[in-house]
């Protein structure tokens, strides 16, 4: 089975930059999570999708990030405009159906540098 | 904010003894609990998983015990490995109402296998 998928790997651009993030998530995965972690911490979630609808987005930071996930399959994060804090790894992780006793699968993680 | 957090930074075992790494959670109200493994450069790795009803699930060289009365999980890995080297986040969910899904990482602990 293939696992979560994510792109670009790496990414470095300048504040005030703008700059997005792709996942594939796990085929048949009905709920996909989009995390930021920053260097030294745990992942903080940042937006949950329920197939194409947003079911949890209380932490994200809307002013500058978005999300969308428009057939209830890949999704994008978006950072407009980038700031120097905003400089993370961004994960992006499935499950099958939405819950805590549904294991989250992790993609390999986007990292952003802001300079 | 992040209620969940870890009492060591780094843990550092020779190979074939076993790792205790400890965590401590705030929240009362927490009912499912997660352990996930994460190497350089990837994403989290699922490795066990714990509710609220049970003080001890066991897995392949691995066992996760929760102390409910004291706020406390901690991971057991039985006979370490070198591949057993990566940072160790507990996480926990509320498995319902508005933040069912979310899951609360930890700092995380990083554990290194010395041969």
């Amino acid at each position: 089975e293939a696992g979560v998928a994510q792109s670009p790997r790496y990414k470095i651009i300048e504040k005030r930059q703008s700059v997005a993030f792709w996942c594939n998530p796990i085929s048949g995965h009905a709920t996909l999570y989009w995390y930021q972690q920053i260097l030294g911490q745990g992942p903080k979630l940042l937006i949950q999708f329920q197939n194409n609808g947003v079911v949890d987005d209380s932490q994200l930071p809307k002013d500058r990030f978005s999300a969308e996930r428009l057939k209830g399959v890949d999704s994008t994060l978006k950072i407009q405009p980038a700031k120097l804090e905003d400089s993370a790894v961004y994960l992006c992780a499935s499950s099958l159906v939405r819950g805590g006793g549904e294991t989250q699968y992790f993609g390999p993680g986007t990292r952003l540098l802001v300079l | 904010g992040e209620s969940v957090g870890l009492h060591l930074p780094t843990l550092s075992v020779q190979e074939g003894d076993n790792s205790i790494i400890n965590c401590a959670y705030s929240n009362s109200a927490s009912d499912y609990f997660i352990w996930y493994k994460q190497e350089s450069g990837k994403g989290p790795q699922f490795i066990i998983d714990i509710r609220s009803n049970m003080d001890k699930r066991q897995g392949q060289r691995v066992t996760v015990l929760l102390n409910k009365t004291v706020k406390h999980l901690s991971l057991q890995i039985a006979a370490t490995q070198p591949g057993d080297s990566a940072v160790y986040f507990c996480a926990e969910n509320i498995q319902g109402g508005s933040t069912l899904g979310r899951l609360y990482f930890g700092r995380g602990t990083q554990l290194t296998v010395w041969p």
